[in-house]
């Protein structure tokens, strides 16, 4: 079992849809998550941390669920410019920076 | 430019063959992260320093693959004997740790290699 799991879509919508990513993860000691972004042949770029209480960032809103061991995003009003590859992202427990990436989820956004 | 930058960009080899690359992270920045990405797959973790020190390597790390970061500064990869197996981007990403242990990795473009 992969230690970061997501569906890896395509996901196609319209834009104004809203649509939602879903991940989940083995380690139940891990403490930090977050969202990146990938353009295609382009380097991850962070999209946002997930709290716990959940956040929001303009049409962005991520969730947190530590008892079932999982991620979500949800983007609100898609617009052409949202079409990429969405990476959650779990640190690894214990003292160390390493990252741990799902497969990605891609999403394309058609006008 | 102030972000990550990698060194080449490309690269296309033949097996067998040893190449290097560079990472040259954000200034000040103590933490640097090698990382290898295959097609429909997210990025893999290698290795990481902490300033000049090497304080973790993945098992994909094979004893073909070597990384140093002299200075505490720009970091090198290389790789030995390549196998085709090896083509991948490889990223570099840099972070800045603070006490609190918190911090945001910074990507930089990758090095694509492609063994041929």
């Amino acid at each position: 079992r992969k230690e970061v799991e997501q569906d890896p879509g395509p996901f196609n919508v319209p834009e104004g849809a809203t649509v939602a990513f879903n991940c989940t993860y083995s380690n139940s000691a891990s403490q930090s998550f977050f969202w990146y972004r990938q353009d295609c042949r382009k380097e991850p770029k962070l999209l946002m941390s997930v709290y716990s209480s959940g956040n929001e960032d303009g049409r962005f809103t991520a969730q947190l669920n530590r008892a079932s061991q999982y991620i979500s995003l949800l983007i609100r009003d898609s617009k052409l410019s949202d079409s990429a590859t969405y990476l959650c992202v779990v640190r690894a427990s214990g003292n160390t920076g390493k990252l741990i990436f799902g497969q990605g989820t891609t999403l394309q956004v058609k006008p | 430019d102030t972000g990550v930058s990698q060194d080449p960009r490309h690269k296309i080899t033949k097996r067998g063959q040893n190449v290097t690359f560079r990472c040259d992270p954000i200034s000040e920045h103590n933490r640097l992260y090698w990382y290898r990405q295959t097609l429909g797959q997210g990025p893999e973790f290698l290795t990481y320093f902490q300033n000049e020190a090497q304080l973790e390597k993945s098992r994909l790390l094979s004893d073909r693959f070597s990384a140093e970061r002299p200075k505490g500064s720009f970091s090198t990869l290389e790789i030995q004997r390549t196998e085709q197996g090896d083509s991948a981007m490889y990223l570099c990403a840099s972070s800045l740790v603070g006490a609190n242990l918190q911090e945001t990795q910074y990507f930089g473009p990758g090095t694509r290699l492609l063994v041929l």
